[in-house]
């Protein structure tokens, strides 16, 4: 398997703007879920989907922040508009069933000018 | 104050020490505890898990749990440079938030050879 993907890797635009952060999951995994992780405050759990439905997204720190799981295999995180405070390497995680071992993707690596 | 709380280090020690690594908690509900290995840009990996107290051994790696005093460790024998990366505890409460893990924000280890 080829892990979890996202895209894209890095991404650098400037306050104001619309960022569409994307995430495809392993096959067979039922939960996905999406970080953010910066120096100052670590990994912080932004939301987290089960058979595509969101079960907890108390994580989300502003209206700007949306995500989305239109099917099994796809997910976008999208920030709009975008502040420089959103800065931060966005990680997308999946797992099967409880099992609670979540494999991360590389991460995006996101600077708002 | 947090659920998870881990020193965030730095440490560093000499090719072939013993390190040792801890986290606490706060929730007495967490029963799966696991530790995550971070290299530098790049996505955490799972290290090693473990669903009770006492230890758990996989080759260099011993973790250890003590949930009466909610308290858990990771410790490396015959440290390596390969080991240095950031590791961080993650842990899980299965019967009220399954799928969700609460994170330690991480140590940064830094073996010299």
């Amino acid at each position: 398997d080829a892990g979890v993907i996202q895209s894209p890797r890095h991404e650098v635009t400037e306050m104001g703007q619309e960022v569409t952060l994307r995430c495809k999951p392993i096959s067979g995994h039922d939960y996905l879920f999406w970080y953010r992780q910066t120096m100052m405050r670590g990994l912080e759990l932004l939301i987290y989907f089960n058979n595509n439905v969101p079960i907890d997204d108390s994580g989300m720190p502003e209206d700007r922040f949306s995500a989305k799981m239109p099917n099994a295999s796809f997910s976008t995180l999208k920030i709009q508009p975008s502040e420089p405070r959103d800065s931060a390497v966005y990680f997308c995680a999946s797992s099967k069933d409880r099992e609670e071992t979540q494999y991360f993707g590389p991460g995006t690596r996101l600077l708002v000018l | 104050q947090k659920e998870v709380e881990q020193d965030p280090g730095p440490l560093s020690v000499p090719e072939g020490a013993i390190v040792s690594l801890n986290c606490t908690y706060s929730n007495s509900a967490f029963q799966y505890f696991m530790w995550y290995r971070q290299y530098s840009r790049k996505g955490p990996e799972l290290l090693m898990y473990t669903y009770s107290s006492g230890n758990k051994e996989d080759g260099r790696f011993t973790a250890q749990v003590d949930k009466s005093s909610k308290y858990i460790s990771l410790f490396i024998r015959d440290s390596q440079p390969s080991d240095s990366a950031t590791y961080l505890c993650a842990m899980s409460d299965l019967n009220t938030n399954a799928g969700k893990s609460t994170f330690g924000d991480g140590t940064t280890l830094t073996v010299k050879p």
